[in-house]
Formats: structure tokens, C-alpha cells, sequence
């Protein structure tokens, strides 16, 4: 059963736009959402997270959206930038239960 | 380096040995995970522990399946008798769960990749 969904498994940005990767989650028990960036042979990186109680979290050139109603987040990098391109995983958790997409692979052509 | 190390980063075994994998979590955090990744998909939870107790089983972690983490520190999981289909990213990942925190931020290791021939 896959309660969190990356339907898209590449985007190719141009650098300096904005990059929006999206995921959708079905279990409403999740309250806590996070993203996580992959580099190839490297564990995934912690980047940003936002709690159910909030609907926007931002850091840098990075902004996490939560939409509960939709069961939908999305991330927003801008400007884009090469060092960017990457595999990108969101993940969402209730108590002790984490369970990631399958991730979206971003490149950020310069 | 203080983060999650993972040792060792490769293992390539034949079909039927044992292989035991060993992660470092870091240093103030009282809880490890344990994932698996195979291509193209995302991280599947394996089983966790709360300092030395292991809290949780993924139905992913079959019997031939061990994990310990005997002084809440480091942990293994050792694999027995592997198949093929065992052939995988084997991610560790730590985190420090305040009494009362709804949150949960891990924090990965490198990863073992293992494959069996």
C-alpha cells in the first residue's frame, strides 16, 4: 500500500526558475512531512519538514506548502540551481510510522 | 564528522552467506531506524529501536532478518542465509525524539549496499 505518492519521476528545470515538486499522501493519521534530497551512492539528506499545524514553511530558497485538505505538499526551490539536481524523496510520518515516495528526479540545466 | 556512519559501504556475497552490517548513529540520538531501498523507490522501514529496545518489525523484515542494538549505541542487522532478491540499500538513520515531541527529523547514513551473486 503506497500512502505517499511522487507521481512524477523526473522534472527538468531551467537554472534560476522555479523548481515544484509535488506529493500526495492518502493516510490522514500523518502530522508530520518532511523532504529529503539523494545524491547518488549517499543516504538521503535531511532538507526541510512542516508539521500538520502549519501550511508553509520556509528556508532559504526552499518552501514546503501543505495542503490537508488535498492531502497534498508540495516543494518549492527558487531560484533553481545546478548543485540542486538530485533525487528527491518526501516522506510523511504518524507517531512512529515514516513512509517515503518513490521520488522525484530533479536537473537543473544551467 | 558527526553524522550517521554505515559500515561497510559495499558488500558483495554469494547466495546462501551470512552478512552483518553495522551503523553509528549519532552521538546524542536515542533512535535508529533501519531502511532498505531498492531502484526506484523510496526508503522502506525495516524496524527502529528506542535506545536499546527494538520497538518496531517492518512484515518486510523476514526471520532470516536480525537486528540488535545491545548498549543503545550502535546497532547490527545481519542478514542469514541471503537470497538475491536480498540485494538492496540497507540505510540506516537516526534521530532524537524529545518525550512529548510529535517530530521526528532522521538523519541517514551513507548506506550498505549489498548485492548477492
Amino acid at each position: 500500500d503506497q500512502q505517499v505518492k511522487q507521481n512524477s519521476p523526473s522534472l527538468s528545470v531551467q537554472e534560476g526558475r522555479i523548481s515544484i515538486l509535488n506529493c500526495d499522501y492518502t493516510n490522514s493519521m500523518f502530522d508530520y512531512f518532511l523532504w529529503y534530497k539523494k545524491y547518488p551512492a549517499e543516504g538521503p539528506t535531511f532538507l526541510i519538514s512542516i508539521s500538520s499545524i502549519k501550511d508553509k514553511n520556509e528556508d532559504g530558497r526552499f518552501t514546503v506548502f501543505l495542503n490537508k485538505s488535498a492531502k497534498h505538499l508540495s516543494l518549492h526551490i527558487v531560484p533553481s540551481q545546478p548543485g540542486d539536481s538530485a533525487v528527491y524523496f518526501c516522506a510523511a510520518s504518524a507517531l512512529n510510522d515514516m513512509r517515503f515516495g518513490a521520488g522525484t528526479r530533479l536537473t537543473v540545466k544551467p | 564528522d558527526t553524522g550517521v556512519s554505515q559500515d561497510p559501504r559495499h558488500k558483495i556475497t554469494k547466495r546462501g552467506q551470512n552478512v552483518t552490517f553495522r551503523c553509528d548513529p549519532i552521538s546524542e540520538h536515542n533512535r535508529l531506524y533501519w531502511y532498505r531501498q531498492t531502484l526506484g523507490q523510496g526508503p522502506e522501514f525495516l524496524t527502529y529501536f528506542q535506545n536499546e529496545a527494538q520497538l518496531e518489525k517492518s512484515r518486510l523484515l523476514s526471520d532470516r532478518f536480525s537486528a540488535e542494538r545491545p548498549k543503545g549505541s550502535f546497532s547490527t542487522l545481519e542478514i542469514q542465509r541471503t537470497e538475491q532478491g536480498d540485494s538492496a540499500m540497507y540505510l540506516c538513520a537516526s534521530s532524537l525524539m524529545a518525550s512529548g515531541s510529535g517530530t521526528d527529523t532522521q538523519y541517514f547514513g551513507p548506506g550498505t549496499r549489498l548485492t548477492v551473486l
